[in-house]
């Protein structure tokens, strides 16, 4: 069972331009909301974490945006850059377990120049 | 600051062939500790994880198997390699706190 669906799979955008990339997750016990980036042959790397206590958190030109009541978070890129070009996940993890997150499948992120 | 070492960075072994990989982490100490399997273009299987020496908590039953012989040393094994056992392998820690810090990774190809 997936906990976290993300979507989309893959994605496409020019430079300058915004990149859009939205989580669901089902289990109401997720209390913290991780973005990972990873490069190709690298490890992932946290990007940009939120709690549920704030509906927005911005970190330069990447910003996630926090809907509890509908369950969903995303992850916004501003002014999307050829480097910005990695595969993107999104995690939620819970304080009342081993606080092992469930992550999202991925996002392959292309910015053209 | 804390630090994780993970190697190889790529590995290319027969069928049948055993296995060792070496995570170690520094600056920190009783960290909690996981193995990850990334297939190509796929997302990330969570393998092993332990929050402590000799505790290992297995997620996925197939050949490999893990330990945890000191505090800040994880290691992968397996006694014989499968074809199906290829792969980009990420070892990462937490302190029981929220984020995840990942290895550079192990590219594992059996032939």
């Amino acid at each position: 069972q997936q906990q976290v669906k993300q979507s989309p799979q893959s994605l496409i955008v020019q430079k300058g331009g915004i990149s859009i990339i939205n989580c669901a997750y089902e289990n109401t016990a997720f209390d913290y909301f991780p973005w990972y980036q990873q490069f190709p042959g690298k490890g992932p790397a946290l990007l940009i974490a939120i709690r549920p206590d704030v509906s927005e958190k911005k970190e330069g030109r990447f910003t996630i945006s926090f809907n509890k009541s509908a369950k969903q978070f995303s992850l916004h890129i501003m002014d999307s850059q050829p480097g910005d070009s990695a595969t993107y996940f999104c995690a939620a993890s819970s304080s009342g377990g081993s606080y092992i997150p469930t992550f999202g499948r991925g996002t392959s992120l292309i910015v053209h120049p | 600051s804390q630090t994780i070492h993970q190697w190889p960075a790529t590995l290319v072994q027969p069928v049948g062939s055993p296995l060792s990989l070496e995570c170690t982490v520094e600056g920190t100490s009783n960290p909690n500790l996981y193995w990850y399997r990334q297939a190509a273009g796929r997302g990330l299987q969570l393998l092993f994880y332990s929050v402590g020496i000799g505790q290992i908590s297995s997620e996925v039953p197939q050949n490999l198997s893990a330990s945890r012989p000191q505090d800040r040393q994880f290691i992968l094994s397996s006694k014989k390699l499968l074809l199906s056992d290829s792969g980009f392998y990420l070892c990462a820690w937490s302190r029981q706190s929220y984020g995840y810090t990942f290895g550079s990774g192990t590219r594992l190809t059996v032939v």
